[in-house]
């Protein structure tokens, strides 16, 4: 099975400043086909998960321009660019290339 | 519209078996590029994937609950049922269904419900 790890793992970020976060795959997500079945979620508090990244670094829609992912093979990026404060919640890095899986979550709030 | 809705027991004794229902709405469950997943998430946990059944009626499990675990479906009810058989504690979790469309994984997800398992 595909493990996926977070870091880190919580973030307090001040409002107006970018924010990062990192997951790893414990192998390739390229599939034979050329995609790469990488997505991103955020869960805000009490509600469900959220669609915000497909394949690596495509914007699910309404998901704002401020949010942009990158990465490739086994090592992908997250990266808000101004973090607001309606961005608090846990994000969730997925990978969908042999089954699913979820990483751990980085928990991201305001200081 | 699309919606997902779950339902089933809130309260579930250890080792009885558990069924949940997703019905959906705003697309037909036998749309090809279609398909239904399971997730859940214990308390204060992060997300887990059980299940998914595909357009085609494939199904695909976790390894390691697959021997617990049936996922199907009726298209026209537009309903995903999963069962799940011998519960413990620590099956106590918010259960999600969420859609599948394409490449687009999880682009909707239902509210979620929360089942306890407990004696």
């Amino acid at each position: 099975d595909i493990v996926m790890t977070q870091s880190p793992l919580s973030l307090s970020v001040t409002p107006g400043q970018p924010a990062s976060i990192s997951c790893k795959s414990s192998q390739s997500l390229l599939q034979s086909d050329g995609k790469t079945y990488f997505y991103w979620y955020l869960q805000k508090p009490g509600q469900s998960p959220q669609l915000l990244i497909y394949e690596v670094s495509s914007r699910f829609s309404g998901v704002p321009d401020r949010f942009s992912g990158s990465g490739s093979g086994t090592d992908f990026t997250l990266k808000i660019s101004r973090v607001e404060a309606e961005d608090v919640g846990v994000y969730y890095c997925m990978q969908g290339m042999h089954l699913f899986s979820f990483g751990p979550g980085t928990k991201v709030d305001i200081k | 519209q699309v919606t997902l809705k779950e339902s089933g027991p809130v309260l579930v004794k250890p080792t009885e078996t558990l069924t949940l229902t997703c019905t959906v709405s705003g697309f037909s469950l036998s749309n090809a590029r279609m398909g239904v997943s399971w997730l859940r998430q214990p308390p204060g946990e992060a997300l887990e994937w059980l299940a998914h059944i595909f357009s085609n009626d494939e199904k695909t499990y976790t390894t390691s609950l697959k021997s617990r675990l049936t996922i199907s479906r009726d298209t026209s009810k537009s309903q995903v049922v999963l069962t799940m058989t011998d519960v413990d504690p620590v099956d106590t979790a918010t259960y999600y269904c969420a859609r599948v469309y394409n490449t687009l994984a999880f682009d909707s997800w239902g509210q979620g419900t929360l089942v306890t398992v407990s004696s």
